[in-house]
């Protein structure tokens, strides 16, 4: 059958240089948005979060951006290295709703060439 | 301290097996997830357990899912009669409560394969 793994986005960076991630959302009621990466054969791990009354956080090396207008979720990291080579993903959830599970992005792979 | 855990680590079964898959999400953790990725996908969510409250069994694919968390700890799915389109990496996460802001931790998962 068809290798669903081809259709996964591929962002391929130089050690050193900064990477961008991009995620689009489709629920406009979600308010609450996580990154998560996932090195192979691992469960995915937080990186850092952010709620829709920010258009912006930092922690160390990384920065997400929120745009509501728009739909859209970005991760970037600066001076990439070696082991953030994973899958990152992005996830979202209604602040205070009664669902409890995330909503999970397809995810973007992330290369890093030394 | 010690995170999640899961056990097996891989299963390989045969199709129409009945297969019964762990969880041990870190202690005092109230709340617990199952979700399933499939090759190169994002994570589907199964089912949510917040405390003594009812399971929240949404995303449960069919009733041959099923998923058990005794005293407040120890989760199993269990997935009856396996089709191949069952073969999967099944997570299970963990966080301190059901809050929005709570965040998951996730297990390593375990790799089902349906043959």
């Amino acid at each position: 059958g068809e290798s669903v793994g081809l259709h996964l986005p591929t962002l391929s960076v130089q050690e050193g240089d900064n990477s961008i991630i991009n995620c689009a959302y489709s629920n406009s009621a979600s308010d609450y948005f996580i990154w998560y990466k996932q090195e192979s054969g691992k469960g995915p791990q937080f990186i850092i979060d952010i709620r829709s009354n920010m258009d912006k956080r930092q922690g160390q090396r990384v920065t997400v951006l929120l745009n509501k207008t728009v739909k859209h979720l970005s991760l970037q990291i600066a001076a990439t290295q070696p082991g953030d080579s994973a899958v990152y993903f992005c996830a979202e959830k209604s602040y205070g709703g009664s669902q409890g599970n995330l909503i999970f992005g397809k995810g973007t792979k992330l290369s890093v060439k030394p | 301290g010690a995170g999640v855990s899961q056990s097996p680590s891989n299963k390989v079964t045969e199709k129409g097996k009945d297969v019964e898959l762990r969880c041990d999400p870190i202690s005092g953790h109230t709340a617990l997830y199952w979700y399933r990725q499939s090759l190169g996908q994002g994570l589907e969510f199964l089912i949510y357990f917040q405390g003594n409250s009812a399971p929240d069994k949404s995303g449960l694919p069919s009733d041959r899912f099923s998923a058990e968390r005794t005293g407040g700890s120890v989760s199993t799915l269990t997935i009856q009669r396996t089709q191949q389109e069952d073969s999967a990496v099944y997570l299970c996460a963990s966080s301190l409560g059901g809050r929005t802001q709570d965040t998951q931790y996730f297990g390593p998962g375990t790799r089902l394969t349906v043959l």
